[in-house]
């Protein structure tokens, strides 16, 4: 059973080019976060979707950034126009329905770090 | 505003003694409560969790008591082993929109367990 898959691990990319980032969460999850860690913080919440709704972005920056989940294939984070501040380490989560019996919370991708040059 | 919050930046301990990191909590909505470890380049892996009904949970080394009138809980390892070196991370946990939860994260601490 494979875990969160997030590609690519690494991705340059020069100021005003977009980067996509792909997010595929564990089976039987059907809850998607992304998380973004700027260099010396912590993790910050972006984005919450489940498949084919966003159902809390209170976390992306208004301009620029966007996140799907479509009926078929990955989760996507994509941020046009990039610029240096962009740079960090974007994590995946997913998880499956709530359970009240036993909550392990997210299991999480092993990130994309994003340079921009 | 920080929700949750790790004032600890950095803690070093000698292997086999104690480790103790703290967190604090603003949001009195939080009923759960878990610990991530984090190593360089590799995401968050779930370590420990707590809900508000309890005030101790443990997991072999691993402890995590909760305090609720203060909103502070912390995480005990004992003993301490150099592979345990890594950025721990607290979080709290509510529910939000939608039927899943959402994981409000504080900053991490990172441990230094010197051999």
């Amino acid at each position: 059973n494979a875990g969160v898959m997030q590609n690519p691990r690494h991705l340059v990319r020069r100021r005003g080019q977009e980067a996509r980032l792909r997010c595929s969460p564990m089976k039987g999850h059907s809850h998607v976060y992304w998380y973004r860690q700027l260099p010396e913080e912590g993790l910050k919440f972006m984005v919450y979707l489940q498949k084919e709704n966003i159902i809390d972005e209170s976390g992306m920056p208004k301009e620029r950034f966007s996140a799907e989940f479509p009926k078929e294939g990955p989760s996507i984070l994509r941020i046009q126009q990039v610029v240096r501040g962009d740079s960090a380490a974007y994590f995946c989560a997913s998880s499956p329905f709530w359970d009240n019996r036993n909550y392990y919370g997210y299991t999480f991708g092993s990130g994309t770090r994003l340079t921009v040059v | 505003d920080q929700q949750v919050k790790q004032n600890s930046p950095s803690l070093s301990v000698q292997e086999g003694r104690i480790s103790i990191l703290n967190c604090d909590y603003t949001n009195s909505m939080f009923d759960y409560f878990l610990w991530y470890k984090k190593y360089p380049a590799e995401g968050p892996t779930f370590l420990i969790s707590i809900s508000s009904i309890k005030d101790k949970n443990e997991d072999g080394r691993f402890t995590v008591f909760l305090n609720k009138s203060a909103k502070h809980l912390s995480l005990h390892i004992v003993p301490s082993q150099p592979g345990d070196s890594a950025v721990y991370f607290c979080a709290a946990s509510g529910f939000m929109a939608g039927s899943a939860r959402q994981l409000t994260f504080g900053s991490g601490t990172q441990l230094t367990v010197l051999p």
